[in-house]
C-alpha cells in the first residue's frame, strides 16, 4: 500500500511571496489532515477534511492561509502572501475514517521562507 | 484548547540505559497515541491506548495511559541508538470529529 505523498520537499521563497503545497492520501482514506510543524515544537493542526467538507479549520490562519479537497482524494494547502513565521514543515495525515485511530503522515514539505 | 505537556523536552543518555517520558494534561482524553518522528520524516504511530490504567508492551518499549485518562508515560528499556528520535504523544478528543492534539514532543539521543 502506497503511503501519504507530499510534494514538494523543500520549498525556499522569500516574504510576501506564494506557495502551494500538495498531497494525495492513502487510497480510500476519507479523512485527511495538513499539520504544521515549527522546529522544536509538535505538529499543529491547521485543518482537517472529510471527504471533501471541512470538519475543522479552527487554527487555520484565514487571512492567509487555504486549503482544499474539492474531489475528495488530493488535498492543496496554500499561503499567500508567506511571512517569516510561516517557516515550518507542513505535514499531511490521512486515515481511513473519522472513528479509526491510526494516522498516516507524508514526509511533510520544509518551507523557509527569507 | 486542550494542551499537552510532555517532559522531558529532551534526553540523551548511553546506550542500555532505561528511561522514562511523560505526557501530562489537565483534560480528558478518549485515547491517546505515542508517535516516532525521525528527522525528515513524518511521525509514525506506535501505540494508541484507550482504557484508564491500561498498560501495552511494544518489545522493549511499554506505554501506560493513566488511569483517569489525563496522562500517559512510555518507558524504554535498554535504550539502543536506534530508538533515537522525537517521540510525540497526542491526545484524542473524542467525538465526531476525532481531533488529535499534540504535545511538543521530547527528543531522545542514545548514544553508543
Amino acid at each position: 500500500e502506497a503511503g501519504v505523498a507530499q510534494s514538494p520537499r523543500y520549498k525556499i521563497i522569500e516574504k510576501r511571496q506564494s506557495v502551494a503545497f500538495w498531497c494525495n492520501p492513502i487510497s480510500g482514506h476519507a479523512t485527511l489532515y495538513w499539520y504544521q510543524q515549527i522546529l522544536g515544537q509538535g505538529p499543529k493542526l491547521l485543518i482537517q477534511f472529510q471527504n471533501n467538507g471541512v470538519v475543522d479549520d479552527s487554527q487555520l490562519p484565514k487571512d492567509r492561509f487555504s486549503a482544499e479537497r474539492l474531489k475528495g482524494v488530493d488535498s492543496t494547502l496554500k499561503i499567500q502572501p508567506a511571512k517569516l513565521e510561516d517557516s515550518a514543515v507542513y505535514l499531511c495525515a490521512s486515515k481511513r475514517g473519522p472513528m479509526n485511530t491510526e494516522a498516516f503522515f507524508g514526509q511533510g514539505t520544509r518551507l523557509t521562507v527569507v | 484548547t486542550q494542551l499537552l505537556e510532555q517532559s522531558p523536552q529532551f534526553l540523551s543518555i548511553q546506550e542500555g540505559e532505561n528511561l522514562t517520558v511523560y505526557c501530562n494534561s489537565s483534560s480528558v482524553f478518549s485515547s491517546l497515541q505515542w508517535y516516532r518522528q525521525e528527522p525528515g520524516e513524518g511521525p509514525v504511530l506506535l501505540v494508541t491506548v484507550v482504557t484508564g490504567g491500561e498498560v501495552k508492551k511494544l518489545k522493549r518499549l511499554t506505554f501506560q495511559f493513566g488511569d483517569a485518562r489525563k496522562d500517559s508515560s512510555l518507558h524504554i528499556t535498554a535504550a539502543q541508538p536506534g530508538d533515537t528520535g522525537l517521540y510525540l504523544c497526542a491526545g484524542n478528543s473524542g467525538g465526531s470529529n476525532y481531533k488529535l492534539t499534540f504535545g511538543k514532543g521530547t527528543l531522545l539521543t542514545v548514544n553508543p
